[in-house]
């Protein structure tokens, strides 16, 4: 079975402060790790893979199979960052549908 | 927008009553899936079609619910004899390669 945890329902920081929006998964495989990004009445939409290891909006994520996280992280944030981000796992057999977290309200404070 | 579009975007029904949603998404994206999102928690798998054939189902999809895709193109998911828990809002998201691509939802409301 897969799972996607996210402990934090709400997390809120000031502008320029440092945020981490913390993500854990169980998969037994290699799973391809995800992070999406639901502005206010906007449709849900990718943020950043894992594969990629690209830096998006200055947000970057690392998976550590470790200790089985993927946590988002970005060094100043910005107002507009506020947004609800779910972290979502697709597992190596199942043709590409996700399980996903139950998502972090992240309120970013002038 | 040719984006991942749905159809209503809001939808109010008696118990009781059939729904139709209709998800037309990116084309040639030939992988479509539905989601069902309940409030405060993140998207649950449905179904999933590769092209016309529709490859998995979860246990979610209770018999009441049907889902086709029949030309491959656009698809549909009908609940049959809605009840007030299948309130929600239904995702649909259609992929080519590795990203997918989801609709702005239609959100069921049963009364």
């Amino acid at each position: 079975a897969q799972r996607v945890t996210q402990p934090e329902k709400l997390l809120s920081v000031f502008k320029g402060a440092p945020v981490e929006l913390k993500c854990n998964y169980s998969y037994s495989g290699s799973p391809e790790l995800f992070w999406y990004v639901q502005y206010s009445r906007q449709r849900l939409q990718l943020l950043l893979r894992h594969i990629s290891r690209e830096s998006i909006k200055g947000f970057t994520a690392d998976l550590n199979k470790g200790e089985t996280s993927f946590h988002l992280k970005k060094p100043f944030a910005q107002e507009e960052d506020s947004a609800m981000y779910y972290c979502a796992l697709s597992g190596e057999t199942n043709a590409g549908k996700s399980t996903f977290g139950d998502g972090t309200t992240l309120t970013v404070k002038p | 927008d040719t984006g991942v579009s749905q159809d209503p975007r809001h939808k109010i029904t008696k118990r009781g009553q059939n729904v139709t949603f209709r998800c037309d998404p990116i084309s040639e994206h030939n992988r479509l899936y539905w989601y069902r999102q309940t409030l405060g928690q993140g998207p649950e798998f449905l179904t999933y079609f590769q092209n016309e054939a529709q490859l998995e189902k979860s246990r979610l999809l209770s018999d009441r619910f049907s889902a086709e895709r029949p030309k491959g193109s656009f698809s549909t998911l009908e609940i049959q004899r809605t009840e007030q828990g299948d309130s929600a809002m239904y995702l649909c998201a259609s992929r080519r390669n590795t990203e997918a691509f989801f609709g702005q939802g239609t959100r069921l409301t049963v009364v």
